[in-house]
């Protein structure tokens, strides 16, 4: 399995403003996976975060409002820019863990950053 | 893409019974099949998962079945407690990404 830390835990933010959300994982990985999760809904993709290479975003999601760093094979950040009331939600850090350390690994999560925008 | 669908979106059960959430996928590509339970407040737990040169797998109550023919596969849950109290999702895996069902919220009565 894979040990995933994600601060903050939560966060309650005024409109306009930004929050990065960090994601810890206890051993290298090749890639990290951002998720967002409305509530009471299911998991969406928000992108893929290689290290060394730009993040590939998902339909409906641009950098400019997500722009995600990955510095090294362990840690990334996501950012959630100008915030508004439709952005609470919970956000998910993942990462693959298996053979490759890819995407069609077996996926594990982090506890989640719950978002709150006033 | 892929579309998982899944069935039901709540389910209530009494203390002892079994539980089965049933999943469906579109796509014939999609080659393994995971299950998370997520708790109220904290992330998405693997539970059990399966690949698709594999039928069945078990691991102690908890149990996952695979039909590729029909698309579906299937969460058995026997013996249930309260503390299998939580929402569950299935997701298909597909060319380098998840599709996640909408979520089953079992409630375990007792």
């Amino acid at each position: 399995s894979a040990v995933i830390s994600q601060k903050p835990s939560r966060d309650i933010c005024q409109r306009g403003t930004s929050l990065t959300i960090q994601c810890q994982v206890d051993s290298q990985v090749t890639m990290m996976f951002w998720y967002r999760q409305q509530p009471g809904q299911s998991l969406t993709l928000i992108a893929t975060a290689n290290q060394g290479s730009e993040a590939t975003y998902e339909s409906g999601f641009v950098i400019d409002k997500f722009p995600i760093s990955r510095p090294n094979l362990t840690f990334s950040t996501l950012t959630v820019s100008n915030l508004s009331p439709e952005d609470s939600s919970i956000y998910l850090c993942s990462v693959g863990r298996g053979t490759s350390g890819g995407a069609e690994d077996t996926q594990y999560f982090g506890p989640g950053t719950r978002l709150t925008v006033l | 893409g892929e579309n998982v669908e899944q069935h039901p979106s709540t389910l209530s059960v009494q203390e002892g019974d079994s539980a089965v959430i049933k999943c469906t996928y579109s796509d014939s590509a999609s080659n393994y099949f995971p299950w998370y339970k997520q708790e109220l407040g904290k992330g998405p737990q693997l539970i059990i998962d399966i690949r698709s040169n594999v039928g069945e797998k078990k691991d102690q109550r908890i149990a996952v079945t695979l039909n590729k023919t029909a698309k579906h596969f299937s969460l058995h849950i026997t013996e249930t407690q309260p503390e299998d109290s939580a929402v569950y999702f299935c997701a298909a895996h597909n060319f380098n990404k998840f599709y996640f069902g909408s979520g089953t919220k079992l409630n375990v009565k007792p």
